[in-house]
């Protein structure tokens, strides 16, 4: 089984500055990792994800995320964010093999303020 | 999404009586989730399918039954309505060979 623990339930940070929202998972098996976006009163949206091969993965929007097998990461980052970028970010997890069921981190609200 | 249409998009219901939430898709994907969405608690699976009549438990089952007797179309229902089942439910299919999930709209539902 799989789990995921999202470090920060919420982000504050002021427009043009970078961000980081932080991802740790366990697990016995080789997995994929995902974040998604969900914005307000909407389904959520795929912002990247992480099968295998080069460690930094490159999403939607300017987003990035590295892939640390050793500290069992997966963080999001962005140079500079946008007021649009206020919504709440997840990180999932799934293992590699048969029904790949996603399991999800707790949520980061990310709010973008002036 | 274009692909998952879930109905209804918002419902208040009362406590004790049953409740079918529907996911329908047309890209004919295998396999079809349901997950809630709480505060604190990011998204749960439900139950999940791998093919028409064919279903499993996932993390927080109880109280919830699934059906799937066409490709297209995925039922949650929900037998006897508790107050602690008000959430929004999100539908999800999976991709094939791409790994990434797509999601419905979400549908809320309040008991009272």
């Amino acid at each position: 089984a799989q789990s995921v623990t999202q470090l920060d339930s919420q982000v504050p940070v002021f427009e043009e500055a970078p961000v980081e929202l932080r991802c740790n998972y366990s697990s016995s098996v080789s997995v994929y990792l995902f974040w998604y976006v969900q914005y307000p009163n909407q389904g959520l949206q795929l912002l990247l994800k992480y099968l295998s091969g080069s460690t930094l993965v490159k999403g939607i929007n300017g987003f990035e995320a590295e892939f640390n097998k050793s500290q069992t990461s997966f963080h999001l980052r962005k140079p500079s964010v946008h007021i649009s970028d206020t919504a709440e970010y997840f990180c999932a997890v799934s293992g590699v093999q048969g029904a790949q069921k996603l399991v999800f981190g707790q949520g980061t609200r990310l709010t973008i303020n002036p | 999404d274009a692909g998952i249409t879930q109905s209804p998009r918002h419902k208040v219901t009362e406590t004790g009586t049953p409740v079918t939430l529907r996911c329908h898709q047309t890209e004919n994907h295998r396999y079809m989730y349901w997950y809630r969405q709480d505060p604190g608690h990011g998204l749960r699976l439900i139950h999940y399918s791998y093919g028409v009549k064919d279903t499993d438990k996932g993390e927080v089952s109880d109280g919830y039954s699934v059906s799937r007797s066409k490709t297209e179309d995925f039922l949650l229902t929900l037998e006897s309505a508790t107050s602690s089942q008000t959430s929004v439910y999100f539908c999800a299919t999976r991709v094939p060979g791409d790994y990434g999930y797509t999601f419905g709209s979400g549908t809320r539902l309040t008991v009272v």
